[in-house]
């Protein structure tokens, strides 16, 4: 079966940093992504892994352990604009699986 | 300069009317797709095609059926839509080969069923 869980909603404030987590439990893995969405929009690519270890791009980075079958997406020096929802996606062989998304809200 | 396009934006129909939604890209890209998005915002795979070619056929009713004219065009036809069809139906293209890569989506289109 393919199961991939992030937290529904997250709060944070301009400035802070935050982490958003996922898990998956997939029948296969060929890498991780992370989309943001903003209401109304497409997804965005932000960042992926296919090897553990940390990727930084800028204020975002994404983490992987592969043996946890987990990943994490940190955003620094959050903006107002960083209000979206976040996806994480396992790469299972051809096509994206999707989370259930992050729906994150970022407060002045 | 639109990367990956689609058409209509906005489609308002009647239950049992037969739809269409049209697909695009400039990239350059081999492989194209479709993705459901329902009112949960969860995003799920329809379909995928390669050079076109289909991939991926993930057990969507057979009342859907994608056409690729060819690799930068992938239509969504709907016949004898239902209300569960309402969805902000995605499209999106990548790279093909030693992946995985990144997939570009459209702006969507938002499929209303009265």
């Amino acid at each position: 079966g393919q199961n991939i869980d992030q937290p529904t909603e997250m709060t944070a404030t301009e400035g802070a940093i935050v982490q958003i987590n996922c898990t998956y439990q997939t029948s296969g893995f060929n890498g991780l992504f992370w989309y943001q969405q903003h209401a109304g929009e497409a997804p965005t690519f932000l960042s992926y892994n296919v090897l553990d270890g940390l990727e930084e791009k800028g204020r975002f980075s994404s983490f992987l352990s592969r043996s946890k079958g987990y990943s994490y997406l940190l955003l620094k020096e959050l903006q107002m604009k960083d209000s979206a929802s976040y996806l994480c996606a396992v790469y299972n062989t051809d096509k994206l699986i999707f989370g259930t998304g992050t729906r994150l809200q970022v407060f002045p | 300069d639109t990367a990956v396009s689609q058409t209509p934006k906005y489609l308002v129909t009647q239950m049992g009317n037969d739809k269409s939604i049209k697909c695009e890209q400039n990239l350059g890209h081999d492989t194209m797709y479709w993705y459901k998005q329902d009112s949960k915002k969860f995003l799920k795979i329809m379909f995928s095609y390669n050079n076109k070619e289909l991939i991926i056929n993930e057990t969507v009713p057979n009342r859907f059926s994608p056409k690729s004219p060819d690799k930068a065009h992938l239509n969504l036809h709907i016949n004898s839509l239902e209300l569960g069809d309402s969805a902000v139906y995605f499209c999106a293209s990548s790279q093909t080969g030693q992946g995985p890569y990144e997939q570009y989506f459209g702006p969507g289109t938002r499929l209303t069923v009265t």
